[in-house]
């Protein structure tokens, strides 16, 4: 069965520091990969999706950055941090045409 | 315009009874639909796909009208434990996956 992990489950960092947020897939291959961000009580806001090794999709501009170094390997990178970056960032798998399945998640309080 | 909208409630009802929400979404493109459940700092979780004949999953029904280009859930004798917030999902083009902000549901006893 298909399983994906997300660490850490929470993040406490200062502003200006760096971030990586990591994601691995066990169980598929060739998996499209997503990273949301949720704001405390709003909905999930795509960052980036991958359907390929170093093939990344940015869609909203920021600090962030993703990337794909491997198959089943997602990891979201920041060089520094700002407050408005604080949330709950979730990485996600799926195939064409299929629903996404989530990780816990990454709770994330720039401070 | 936002690509997926849904009403974002909160709606507030009591055990037993029958809720119904609707989401819409703006790319005609659109091709697959999800509903997903989202309990308070979880993840999101899969509820149920949404079929354009319509599909039922026990208390819930998922609708698509490609026409009017939104999507419906009905739950029925609601439980406590339906309290969540239903996300809306919308996939266009096979890969971009689009979620709407939720609405937030509340069942009391």
């Amino acid at each position: 069965s298909q399983t994906i992990h997300q660490w850490p489950a929470t993040l406490v960092q200062p502003v200006g520091s760096p971030l990586s947020l990591e994601c691995t897939v066990e169980g598929t291959s060739n998996p499209n990969l997503y990273w949301y961000r949720q704001a405390a009580g709003r909905g999930l806001q795509l960052l980036f999706y991958s359907v390929g090794i170093g093939q990344i999709s940015s869609e909203v501009p920021q600090n962030l950055s993703a990337s794909r170094p491997q198959d089943r390997q997602f990891i979201l990178s920041s060089k520094k941090l700002l407050l408005s970056d604080s949330g709950f960032y979730l990485c996600a798998w799926g195939h064409l045409n299929t629903e996404a399945f989530f990780g816990q998640g990454t709770r994330l309080t720039v401070v | 315009r936002k690509e997926v909208e849904q009403d974002p409630g909160p709606f507030n009802v009591p055990e037993g009874a029958t809720v119904a929400f609707n989401c819409t979404y703006s790319n005609s493109a659109s091709q697959s639909f999800f509903w997903y459940r989202q309990d308070c700092r979880k993840e999101p979780k899969l509820l149920m796909s949404v079929y354009s004949s319509g599909n039922e999953d026990g208390r819930f029904t998922a609708q698509l009208n490609r026409a009017s280009q939104y999507i419906s859930l009905l739950i029925r004798d609601s439980k406590l434990s339906d309290s969540a917030t239903y996300l809306c999902v919308v996939k266009a083009g096979g890969f971009k996956t689009i979620f709407g902000a939720g609405t937030r549901l509340f069942v009391k006893a």
